[in-house]
């Protein structure tokens, strides 16, 4: 199956600060990327879809500025969490859309102390 | 009510015990039905891909759906400990697109 990658795997950040998490399809083009969000013990929940060379699209309740989404070309889409607070500490993984499949990232565990 | 509802368990079984997964959804438009299996502090892999009503089987594995119901399932043959880990369903009206997920089975199979 295709490979989708995350940077970083895990990252720790004082709170205020701005952290950028890539998503990538190794080994195919996706026009499509998805972003969500995972609680300890809890679903995935959507955040945002993202298509290459244009804006994301956002969840209801999520908001665009604090999760700044790029997707600039159709191997990489990039989840930037601004002014991270300490409720923004989770794990947030994304997918790429291949034909009619999403393959996911391994994940990234944000921490904001 | 939830779109999707999913016993979180946990659930522990013994090594070969046969695992019955299932999950409950409200939305008549789902069509595309899907099972993932998530370990831990990784990201979710397809396990198993149900387009509408019937059954499908890929080695151990066995899903089911009765959309009459809106009910599916996910059936674990001869269950091994590393098959132990977070099981999600997810399905929509779309295909891949903006799927919806259950909350997760986590599931222990003990040798």
């Amino acid at each position: 199956g295709a490979v989708v990658s995350q940077h970083p795997s895990w990252v720790i950040c004082k709170s205020g600060t701005s952290v950028k998490i890539e998503c990538r399809s190794l080994d195919f083009q996706a026009t499509t990327m998805f972003w969500y969000r995972q609680f300890p013990k809890k679903s995935l929940m959507l955040m945002a879809t993202s298509n290459e060379g244009s804006k994301a699209t956002y969840e209801q309740g999520v908001e665009k500025d604090k999760f700044l989404i790029n997707h600039a070309s159709l191997t990489l889409s990039t989840l930037t969490v601004t002014s991270a607070h300490p409720e923004d500490s989770s794990f947030y993984i994304c997918s790429a859309l291949d034909r009619n499949e999403q393959f996911f990232g391994p994940g990234t565990r944000l921490t904001v102390l | 009510q939830k779109e999707v509802e999913q016993d979180p368990g946990p659930l522990s079984v013994p090594e070969g015990a046969i695992v019955s997964l299932n999950c409950t959804y409200s939305n008549s438009a789902f069509q595309y039905f899907m099972w993932y299996r998530q370990y831990s502090r990784k990201g979710p892999e397809l396990l198993m891909y149900t387009y509408s009503s019937g059954n499908k089987e890929d080695g151990r594995f066995t899903a089911q759906v009765d959309k009459s119901s809106k009910y599916i399932s996910l059936f674990i043959r001869d269950s091994q400990p590393s098959d132990s880990a977070t099981y999600l369903c997810a399905m929509n009206d779309q295909g891949a697109q903006k799927l919806v997920f259950g909350q997760g089975t986590r599931l222990t199979i003990n040798p």
